[in-house]
């Protein structure tokens, strides 16, 4: 079975710009989050989607948004990019089940200039 | 204060040692304790999953959790250098695909051969 998938693996973008992260989740999860790993925050949580929804939010401004479509897959968008945002964005997917398994794919690592 | 502490690291240890890894956590709402092991330019992997107080072990790692003291570990019998990565705790208040990880900082250990 395939692993999470995420895409692209590396970035570089410029202060105010924008930028869109994708990641596919393992074949039959539902369930998608996002974190955002830096050196210094480590890994902090910064949503999550179920069946197209959002069902848990972590403490990032608005200019953090995703969406999932109907086939799991997940895309998150930075708006008006800051220095601080250079980060490894991971996304993890979940089975539907009663435990908290998460798997993670390798990240997109983010570099804003 | 963070939710999640964690030794900041970095470690070094000869192979063959033992190894302690701690984390200490403030919210009494949690229930389900996890480590992660994550190896450079990679995502996170689970290694370990308990749910609230006592031991589990697989193989060279054993997981312990004291929530009377809201105190875990993560110890590793007979270390390699293949072990060499950043453990991260993480730990949750309820489960399900709905769960929401929260993450110490992370350690990053190395086995010297």
């Amino acid at each position: 079975k395939a692993g999470v998938t995420q895409t692209p693996r590396y970035l570089i973008k410029t202060r105010g710009q924008q930028v869109t992260l994708s990641c596919s989740p393992i074949s039959g999860h539902r369930s998608v989050s996002w974190y955002q790993q830096t050196p210094g925050q480590g890994l902090q949580f910064l949503f999550e989607y179920f069946s197209e929804t959002q069902r848990n939010k972590g403490n990032f401004p608005g200019r953090f948004s995703g969406r999932q479509f109907s086939n799991s897959r997940s895309e998150m968008n930075v708006s008006t990019l800051e220095l601080g945002d250079s980060a490894l964005y991971l996304c993890a997917s979940t089975t539907s089940g009663t435990t908290d398994t998460q798997y993670f794919g390798p990240g997109t690592r983010l570099t804003v200039l | 204060q963070k939710e999640v502490e964690q030794d900041p690291g970095p470690l070094s240890v000869p192979e063959g040692a033992i190894v302690s890894l701690n984390c200490t956590y403030s919210n009494s709402a949690f229930q389900y304790f996890m480590w992660y092991r994550q190896y450079s330019r990679k995502g996170p992997e689970l290694l370990m999953y308990t749910y609230s107080s006592g031991n589990k072990e697989d193989g060279r790692f054993t997981a312990q959790v004291d929530k009377s003291s809201k105190y875990i570990s993560l110890f590793i019998r007979d270390s390699q250098p293949s072990d060499s990565a950043t453990y991260l705790c993480a730990m949750s208040s309820n489960t399900g695909a709905n769960s929401k990880l929260t993450f110490g900082k992370g350690i990053t250990l190395s086995v010297r051969p």
